[in-house]
């Protein structure tokens, strides 16, 4: 079993939707959160990041942790079609000299 | 563009060669880590480096080797290559703290490697 499980869709959403993306994982001692996009042959670049549990709002980016759970969600709002690319949820126990643990990543496509 | 440059962009060789993948991190960011993106593999940490030091290290082969220079600059060394190294090779920066900063990691575009 992966420490980190996503589902690498792809997800086809008509533009205005609310995306739910998701990961679990198995480390309880992770206590950053990570959530990357990358578009197609591109680097990923960091969406946001959240320390230990609860909610982080990023205009239309809502990050979630629930710990008890191990369980983390982003949220896009009001999506749109520059929004398609592929979001890669990351972990890590500590934020300094620890490796950084990645989801496959999930496709996303906002349909027009 | 995050600033973080790579090169080169694209690399074709054959089994058995050695290459050297070279990145250079944002101004002012200490740290360096390598990654290798594979289909079925996803995004795999490699290794990470902080102002010249080896930090921490993830599942990187005996066959790959890595360094970070004093102007910061870092290579990454494969050799001995097979078909199956074959990936995109991604660097990334962050922080200049000491200790801080994983969370929040700047990538480069990656070089994209073809053993042929």
């Amino acid at each position: 079993q992966k420490e980190v499980e996503q589902d690498p869709g792809p997800l086809s959403v008509p533009e205005g939707a609310i995306v739910s993306l998701n990961c679990t994982y198995s480390n309880s001692a992770f206590q950053y959160f990570m959530w990357y996009r990358q578009y197609s042959r591109k680097g990923p670049e960091l969406l946001m990041y959240t320390y230990s549990s609860g909610n982080k709002e990023d205009g239309r980016f809502t990050a979630q942790v629930d710990k008890s759970s191990k369980y983390i969600s982003l949220f896009i709002r009001d999506s749109q079609p520059s929004d398609s690319a592929t979001y890669l949820c990351a972990m890590s126990v500590s934020g300094g000299y620890q490796k950084v643990t990645f989801g496959i990543g999930t496709k996303l496509q906002v349909i027009p | 563009d995050s600033g973080v440059t790579q090169t080169p962009k694209h690399l074709i060789t054959a089994t058995g060669q050695r290459v050297t993948l070279r990145c250079s991190p944002r101004s002012g960011d200490l740290s360096v880590y390598w990654y290798q993106q594979s289909l079925d593999q996803g995004l795999q940490f490699l290794i990470q480096y902080y102002n010249g030091e080896e930090r921490a290290k993830g599942n990187i082969l005996e066959r790959f080797s890595a360094q970070q220079f004093p102007d910061l600059h870092s290579e990454l060394n494969l050799s001995s290559l097979e078909l199956g190294d074959s990936a995109l090779y991604f660097c990334a920066s962050s922080g200049g703290l000491a200790g801080v900063g994983a969370y929040e990691q700047y990538f480069g575009p990656g070089t994209r490697l073809t053993v042929t």
